[in-house]
């Protein structure tokens, strides 16, 4: 089955480590998208990729990290400088980065600052 | 730069009740507009699109029509289940003269719809 996978579904760090959340798809689509979710605030992206090593920002990019160093995979890196990372974490892909394109989305990763 | 505007929740219906969730949209040119589910704990899945003005999207009894006229893709269903218990998001597609011109979706806050048996 085609789809898209995020692996952990939950995830817990200390204050002050760096966490790379995975997200990996077999569609074979080019984009690839994260998306930062909080309660009462919809989804706000923090990078998308439209091809293969080449990323840009989102709307929320400070303190993360990404990297495509491959068409399936589109790992984000929580880092230390991100002020407020607990929240729930989604990736997506689509075949483009186009005006119609649906956005295809992994089941998510949940990750707590403790 | 681009915008969505969405009833905010929660709303709580009986089962078989009508449904109606209010998306209002701001963008330039012609957008594409969704509606993407989320059941609780999972990721989004795409209820329905439309691309184009006058289009209606359906799927598992749910509609929505594409207005340009009132920059409006309401969410309805005429018969709630129970299983329909989820938050529902309104999105739109284009480019935004904001960001450069760049194509991204755009997501309202999400409404949380619960239906009770």
């Amino acid at each position: 089955d085609g789809g898209i996978t995020q692996s952990p579904k939950y995830l817990f760090r200390k204050e002050g480590q760096n966490v790379t959340l995975s997200c990996e798809q077999n569609l074979n689509h080019d984009a690839m998208y994260w998306y930062r979710q909080d309660p009462g605030q919809g989804l706000r992206l923090i990078y998308y990729s439209q091809i293969v090593n080449d990323f840009q920002k989102g709307d929320i990019a400070e303190g993360y990290s990404v990297s495509r160093e491959k068409k399936e995979s589109f790992p984000l890196t929580v880092t230390s400088a991100q002020k407020n990372p607990t929240a729930f974490y989604l990736c997506a892909s689509s075949i483009g980065v186009l005006l119609y394109n649906e956005q295809f989305f992994g089941p998510g990763t949940r990750l707590t600052v403790l | 730069g681009n915008s969505v505007t969405q009833m905010e929740g929660p709303v709580t219906l009986s089962e078989e009740a009508f449904l109606t969730i209010n998306c209002t949209y701001t963008a330039t040119g012609y957008p594409s507009l969704f509606w993407y589910v989320q059941y609780p704990g999972e990721g989004l899945q795409l209820l329905l699109k439309a691309t184009k003005a006058d289009d209606k999207g359906s799927n598992k009894g749910f509609e929505a029509t594409y207005r340009k006229e009132t920059t409006s893709f309401h969410l309805e269903k005429g018969s709630v289940q129970v299983s329909d218990s989820a938050v529902y998001f309104c999105a739109l597609s284009g480019p935004d003269p904001s960001q450069g011109g760049s194509e991204k979706l755009v997501f309202g806050k999400g409404t949380k719809l619960t239906v009770n048996p």
